[in-house]
């Protein structure tokens, strides 16, 4: 059972549209991370949430957790070519960072 | 910054056969480390939790004798696939907790082949 949903599974847009990515899940979590992963490369992260409610920005991208802590969402502004990747939500249930847990995945692909 | 690093970055065997994959953490300590495979346009999924001095913890599913884990230093846990066949062909991700606080630092990924 896949603990966090991810939608969408993909996106295809042009340079300059915006759109959000949601991380769902009927589960707690202490924290959420999202990364953003590149072929054949390791996950990088982007930001961890920790408080329910929370904004957060970090250059055109704006990350906010859910007020009871079970959903996230990425909304990504003015799209480029270079936010093409796969974004991954990862929640931590037990507030150690003992275990993450991955969403399903979103693959972003932004064309000029 | 925390750096992980993975070694090989990409191996092919021959059906069989067993390989090493290790995982390094280069500038810090990390009483734990998660092994991931992750499969052609899917997610991770954590195959088991490497912990310092111990016994792996394996997630359901994931056959322990088969994928053996070896975290004997602070800096270094290993990855063996044993009798590997291509069906365990995909992208093995590590990553490490720091001793101190909660971050985890994720590898650059091993790309594991089985011919």
């Amino acid at each position: 059972t896949q603990l966090l949903e991810q939608s969408p599974q993909f996106l295809s847009i042009q340079e300059g549209e915006n759109l959000t990515v949601y991380c769902n899940s009927s589960s707690v979590f202490s924290s959420l991370q999202w990364y953003r992963q590149e072929p054949g490369e390791g996950p990088v992260l982007l930001v961890t949430v920790v408080t329910g409610g929370e904004v957060k920005k970090l250059k055109r991208l704006t990350f906010q957790f859910g007020d009871a802590r079970k959903d996230s969402s990425l909304h990504i502004t003015a799209a480029q070519p270079g936010d093409t990747g796969l974004y991954l939500c990862a929640g931590d249930r037990t507030g150690t960072a003992s275990k993450l847990t991955f969403g399903t995945g979103t693959r972003l692909q932004v064309t000029l | 910054g925390a750096v992980v690093s993975q070694h090989p970055s990409r191996v092919i065997c021959k059906s069989g056969t067993s390989v090493k994959i290790e995982c390094r953490s280069l500038d810090f300590q990390a009483t734990t480390m998660f092994w991931y495979r992750q499969f052609p346009k899917q997610s991770l999924m954590l195959m088991a939790t490497s912990n310092e001095g111990s016994k792996a913890t394996y997630e359901q599913g994931v056959e322990k004798d088969k994928f053996l884990i070896n975290h004997a230093s602070l800096t270094l846990s290993t990855l063996t696939v044993t009798s590997a066949h291509p069906e365990d062909s995909s992208f093995y991700i590590c990553s490490a907790r720091k001793v101190s606080g909660n971050t985890i630092y994720f590898g650059e990924g091993s790309w594991l082949t089985v011919v």
